[in-house]
């Protein structure tokens, strides 16, 4: 099984700033997803294959990576954007997703 | 407009059984691969299982947790998800969603959510 790893598992943000989250697999993988998710909500899929914005989603957020290493970046955080976000691969349709990280008010 | 609604869950003790459903409405059902996934309090998404639509083969996959113990399946004439949970344990407590996925050659992703059921399993 493949196994994802986010890094940081928080980080404290304000509002404009640039943040950027990690998401390293385990074995060499083709693509990532990005997903946030809200207090009480459930997640909502924001980037799929590594660097492509599901609609609606709002440009300063963007995916990149390849191999194992992958990021999300928040170009200029807004209230909005406070949430945790989740990565996703799928190898062989086996799903597995990384372990979070919560994006806070600093 | 998709709309994905869970029921079923709630209490059960250790051991216990429970069925979820997933009540699924705007778009074509007997096309979609389904999967559900879960959530434990204060932890992060795990993929429980998922079943592919009958012109996708139909088969099911499940994560190995609950492998031998869960029992995804669908009823197309219903546009309804089914997810039967045996033997449970505390460690199954959590919110389980039903999803919709995108299975494409290129990337699966899970495209639309229900708002969940918690399953709480008691020692």
């Amino acid at each position: 099984d493949i196994q994802m790893t986010q890094s940081p598992s928080s980080v404290s943000a304000s509002v404009g700033d640039r943040v950027t989250i990690t998401c390293r697999a385990s074995q060499i993988i083709n693509w990532l997803a990005w997903y946030q998710q809200k207090p009480g909500k459930a997640p909502k899929l924001l980037i799929y294959a590594t660097s492509s914005l599901q609609s609606g989603v709002p440009s300063r957020f963007s995916g990149s990576g390849s191999g194992t290493d992958f990021t999300l970046t928040i170009s200029s955080l807004q209230p909005e954007d406070f949430a945790t976000y989740y990565c996703q691969q799928s190898n062989s349709f086996l799903i597995s997703f990384g372990g979070g990280t919560k994006v806070e008010i600093k | 407009e998709v709309q994905l609604v869970e029921s079923g869950g709630g209490l059960v003790e250790s051991g216990g059984s429970l069925r979820l459903s997933c009540a699924a409405s705007g778009f074509t059902f007997s096309d979609a691969w389904m999967s559900w996934v879960r959530q434990a309090p204060g932890k992060g998404l795990e993929w429980v299982g998922r079943v592919k639509s009958r012109s996708g083969g139909g088969t099911i996959d499940y994560a190995a947790p609950v492998k031998g113990r869960f029992t995804i399946s669908r009823d197309d004439s219903k546009n309804t998800l089914y997810l039967q949970m045996n033997s449970l344990k505390t460690e199954d407590t959590a919110v389980y969603y039903c999803t919709a996925d995108s299975p494409q050659p290129c990337c699966y992703t899970l495209d639309y959510w229900g708002q969940g059921s918690l399953v709480t399993v008691s020692s």
